[in-house]
């Protein structure tokens, strides 16, 4: 079990609003890695965060931001929703921000935007 | 820009044979490739992984073949079960880089009893 948990499962927002999603990391991992898995797509890199700070970003705009705590929560925050943002929203954890330590993926949350 | 590719959408092999899962990749910069299964509902789960100096590793049932020069691995899964029914994602990532995983689009096996 990795114990990598998010919430909420589900989220309906519409056009222009603003969501927060978080993750719950395993113990004593200091890194923290958000993805996008967009319909019949792989998951796609947004940011990664290490010891609360970002450490990497991927193709997205600055609407996409998040949030790294000691407690070893995150979360990732979107605002202005768009139609496109619908996808299922996945976090990652791993010990350190190396590139060979495995990441361990939460369940996701699925979003729709309407 | 599509840096890997898993060109097989889906696969269907009988219970007890050899499954294998291909992926192509375009970067030459990535030096360190895993493997994620993923059942519905839950999250990517790691199998196995492989650097970019080593041309095998294996697990059980799972071996992972790198070829370099063609910029090409593949998963093999002997013997099949049932139970290895599921997502199949190959990922991609440079150790000198932003510790980014890349994503193929996944491959679905089905393992038919």
């Amino acid at each position: 079990e990795t114990g990598v948990t998010q919430s909420p499962t589900h989220l309906i927002k519409t056009r222009g609003q603003q969501v927060t999603l978080r993750c719950s990391s395993q113990s004593g991992h200091n890194t923290v890695s958000w993805y996008q898995q967009a319909l019949g797509q792989g998951p796609q890199f947004i940011f990664q965060y290490y010891r609360e700070e970002e450490n990497g970003r991927g193709n997205f705009p600055p609407r996409f931001s998040g949030l790294q705590f000691p407690n070893y929560s995150s979360e990732l925050n979107v605002n202005a929703l768009e139609l496109d943002d619908s996808a299922l929203y996945l976090c990652a954890s791993s010990l350190d921000r190396a590139a060979v330590d495995t990441q361990y993926f939460g369940p996701g949350t699925r979003l729709t935007v309407l | 820009d599509q840096q890997v590719k898993q060109n097989s959408p889906s696969l269907s092999v009988q219970e007890g044979r050899i499954s294998i899962l291909n992926c192509d990749y375009t970067n030459s910069m990535f030096d360190y490739f895993l493997w994620y299964k993923k059942y519905p509902a839950e999250g990517p789960t790691f199998l196995i992984s492989i650097s970019s100096i080593k041309d095998k590793n294996e697990d059980g049932r799972f071996t992972v073949f790198l070829n370099k020069s063609a910029k090409h691995l593949s998963l093999h899964i002997v013997p099949s079960q049932p139970g290895d029914s599921a997502v199949y994602f190959c990922a991609a990532t440079s150790t000198s880089g932003t510790y980014k995983y890349i994503f193929g689009t996944g491959t679905r096996l089905k393992v038919l009893a």
